[in-house]
């Protein structure tokens, strides 16, 4: 089952603005992924934020994760018309093993 | 970063048919690898979970025998799809972690096959 929430479901920005998306969850996790789809295409792994992990950082991306809030955010800085893709968060749930639980994802179009 | 293959990309076939559809580790060796399937605009379902060596695991509400997952090498799991139903068309999606502590958390997305059963 899909504990992931996702909003907002779909973001149209312009090239050189934010872009915010948020991601809730509903059990207690190891760590929390985010991921990139271009559309039918494969997944492509952006960053892994842990559970003891508030706040992390990768070129122009960061991520948030508050775990008393079971949510978590994905901002992306100077966005691109590149970056227009499906973003999805995953939950590796405690007790899961490997497992990913993904969200419903952020259709994000940036217009040039 | 590790690369995973998927083959076909693409397949169409007539119902009542069955279809393979392979999951390769390129560069490294997987002992687990993962099963999604993914509807339009929709999120990624996992289906099952296979182990080498031995029998996958079937996420509840997945058919064991219309989905059979055989994942008998360290590189390779297949996945068929049994008397195919246009219900069963969609994009299938494969993902592979290796050995040791690093790779706990760490999962490998392959490509993806789109299934059109017609």
């Amino acid at each position: 089952s899909q504990q992931g929430e996702e909003d907002p479901q779909a973001l149209s920005i312009q090239e050189g603005e934010n872009a915010t998306m948020n991601c809730s969850y509903k059990t207690s996790i190891n760590n929390l992924q985010w991921y990139r789809q271009n559309s039918g295409r494969g997944l492509v792994h952006l960053i892994l934020i842990r559970s003891n992990e508030r706040e992390k950082h990768s070129g122009r991306l960061r991520v948030t994760l508050d775990t008393s809030k079971k949510s978590s955010s994905l901002l992306i800085t100077a966005s691109r018309a590149a970056d227009t893709a499906s973003y999805f968060c995953a939950t590796n749930s405690i007790g899961s093993g490997s497992r990913l639980t993904f969200g419903e994802g952020t259709q994000l179009t940036v217009n040039p | 970063g590790a690369v995973v293959s998927q083959h076909p990309s693409r397949v169409i076939c007539k119902s009542g048919t069955s279809v393979k559809i392979e999951c390769r580790s390129l560069d490294f060796q997987a002992t687990t690898m993962f099963w999604y399937r993914q509807f339009p605009k929709k999120s990624l379902m996992l289906m099952a979970t296979s182990n080498e060596g031995s029998k996958a695991t079937y996420e509840q509400g997945v058919e064991k025998d219309k989905f059979l997952i055989n994942h008998a090498s360290l590189t390779l799991s297949t996945l068929t799809v049994t008397s195919a139903h246009p219900e069963d068309s969609s994009f299938y999606i494969c993902s592979a972690r290796g050995q040791g502590a690093s790779w706990v958390h760490e999962q490998y997305f392959g490509p993806g096959t789109r299934l059109t059963v017609t």
